[in-house]
């Protein structure tokens, strides 16, 4: 059962830019996580965040979470061409213990 | 280096066979996972354990098995049964359950019926 849904399912931006992704969930949650996944290789975690959090940084990316909203947020700062790759949010229901995927969103930095 | 390691990266298997995938960690984790995903898709998740000698169905278990007989290893074998079996399979791991834990992940296999 697919419980987050991010927006864009693409996205293609120019080296430099920022690129924001947005994820949202339908039933209450302990915690949100955002991975990465390169074409054809295994997930990377990135970040995880708490329902009781709204906000964590880790270097050039910034999560934020809305739990009134059911939605969170990932801003990759001025990125790089490295920076593409597919970016997937995974959220842990309350009372349910096992991490939920969504379908990803595909990110394009063009050098 | 500690990490995750499938194996084989690559699998061909011709309809009515069955085929197994290796999933080895050497991390100490409790949990291990097994995911499928297909183009353009999420991760749906076929089994998990949580400790040795134990295990559990995920959403799309059917057509799928799994052992969980050491700490460090987590075969799973994909059966005739499995309908649809050509896809990207992903095991991961995690030091305790993944509601409270992250996961690490293996390269990956992939699978592809003939």
């Amino acid at each position: 059962s697919q419980q987050g849904e991010e927006d864009p399912q693409a996205l293609s931006i120019q080296e430099g830019e920022n690129a924001t992704m947005n994820c949202s969930y339908k039933t209450s949650i302990n915690n949100l996580q955002w991975y990465r996944q390169n074409s054809g290789r295994g997930l990377v975690h990135l970040i995880l965040i708490r329902s009781n959090e709204r906000e964590k940084h880790s270097g050039r990316l910034r999560v934020t979470l809305d739990t009134s909203k059911k939605s969170s947020s990932l801003l990759i700062t001025a990125s790089r061409a490295a920076d593409t790759a597919s970016y997937f949010c995974a959220t842990v229901p309350v009372g349910g213990g096992k991490l939920i995927f969504g379908q990803g969103t595909e990110l394009s930095v063009k050098p | 280096d500690g990490g995750i390691t499938q194996s084989p990266k690559y699998l061909f298997r011709k309809e009515g066979q069955n085929v197994t995938l290796s999933c080895e960690q050497n991390l100490n984790h409790d949990a291990m996972y097994w995911y499928r995903q297909d183009p353009g898709q999420g991760l749906r998740l076929i089994y998990y354990s949580q400790i040795v000698n134990d295990f559990q169905k995920g959403d799309i278990a059917e057509g799928y098995s799994v052992s969980r007989e050491k700490k460090e290893s987590f075969p799973l074998t994909v059966t005739s049964a499995q309908k649809n079996p050509t896809a990207f399979y992903l095991c991961a791991s995690s030091l305790g359950p993944s509601g409270a834990n992250v996961l690490t992940f293996g390269a990956g296999s992939r699978l592809t019926v003939l």
